[in-house]
C-alpha cells in the first residue's frame, strides 16, 4: 500500500498568490482530513470530509481556504490569496471509517512557506 | 470545550531508563483515544487506539494504558531509535471523526 500521498512536499510562494495542495488518500478509505501544523499551535483540523462530501469546515481559518473532493482518490486544499501566516506544513490523513476503527493515516506532509 | 494536554512537553533518557508521557484529557464523551509517533519532517504515524477505561495496548518498548481522564505511554528500556515527538488524539462520541490533538512529548534518547 503506497500510503496518502501529498504533492508537492515543499511549496515557497509570494504573498498574494494562489497555493494549491493536493492529496490522494489509501485506496478503500472513505473519509480524508486536513490538518495544518504549526510550533504554536500544534496539529489543528482544518476540514474533513466522509464520501467526498465535506462533513466540517469549521477549523478552515478564513475565506482565502476552500477544499474539494471530487472523487475518492483526489482532494484539493486551495489557498487564495496566500499570506506570511498561512507558513506551515499541511497534512492529509485518510481513515476507513466503521467497523468501530477510527484510526487516520497521514501523508508525509506539505511544508508551505510564503514569502 | 474538548482538550488534551500532555507532559512533559520534552523527555531526555539515557538509554535503557524507563519513562511515561501522560496524556490528561477533558472530552464530552470519549469514543477513542490514539497516540502517535511523529519523526522529524515527516507525518504522525499511528500507534494504538484505546477505547475504555482500564485498556492497554502494546508494541515493543511502548505500552499505552489508559483511565477515564489520562493516558500513559510507557516506555520501557528505551532505544536511540525511540527518539521522536509522540502525540496523544482524544475523538469524541459527538464531535464526529474529528481528533483533537495535544502538542505532544518530544522524547531524546541517547546511548
Amino acid at each position: 500500500d503506497a500510503g496518502v500521498i501529498q504533492s508537492p512536499r515543499h511549496e515557497v510562494t509570494e504573498m498574494g498568490q494562489e497555493v494549491t495542495l493536493r492529496c490522494k488518500p489509501i485506496s478503500g478509505h472513505n473519509s480524508l482530513f486536513w490538518y495544518r501544523q504549526t510550533m504554536m499551535r500544534g496539529l489543528e483540523l482544518l476540514i474533513y470530509f466522509n464520501n467526498n462530501v465535506p462533513i466540517d469546515d469549521s477549523g478552515m481559518p478564513e475565506d482565502r481556504f476552500s477544499a474539494k473532493m471530487p472523487n475518492a482518490s483526489f482532494s484539493t486544499l486551495k489557498i487564495q490569496p496566500s499570506e506570511p501566516r498561512d507558513s506551515a506544513v499541511y497534512f492529509c490523513a485518510s481513515s476507513l471509517m466503521g467497523l468501530g476503527r477510527h484510526e487516520q493515516y497521514f501523508g508525509p506532509g506539505t511544508r508551505l512557506t510564503v514569502t | 470545550e474538548d482538550q488534551v494536554t500532555q507532559s512533559p512537553e520534552a523527555l531526555r533518557l539515557q538509554e535503557g531508563e524507563s519513562s511515561s508521557l501522560n496524556c490528561s484529557y477533558t472530552v464530552s464523551g470519549l469514543r477513542g483515544l490514539f497516540w502517535y509517533r511523529q519523526d522529524p519532517g515527516k507525518g504522525p504515524e499511528f500507534l494504538f487506539t484505546l477505547y475504555s477505561a482500564g485498556e492497554e495496548k502494546e508494541k515493543e518498548r511502548l505500552k499505552a494504558t489508559l483511565t477515564k481522564k489520562e493516558s500513559f505511554l510507557h516506555i520501557t528500556a528505551p532505544k536511540p531509535e525511540d527518539s521522536a515527538t509522540y502525540l496523544c488524539a482524544v475523538q469524541a462520541k459527538q464531535a464526529g471523526t474529528a481528533l483533537i490533538f495535544g502538542k505532544g512529548t518530544t522524547l531524546s534518547v541517547s546511548s
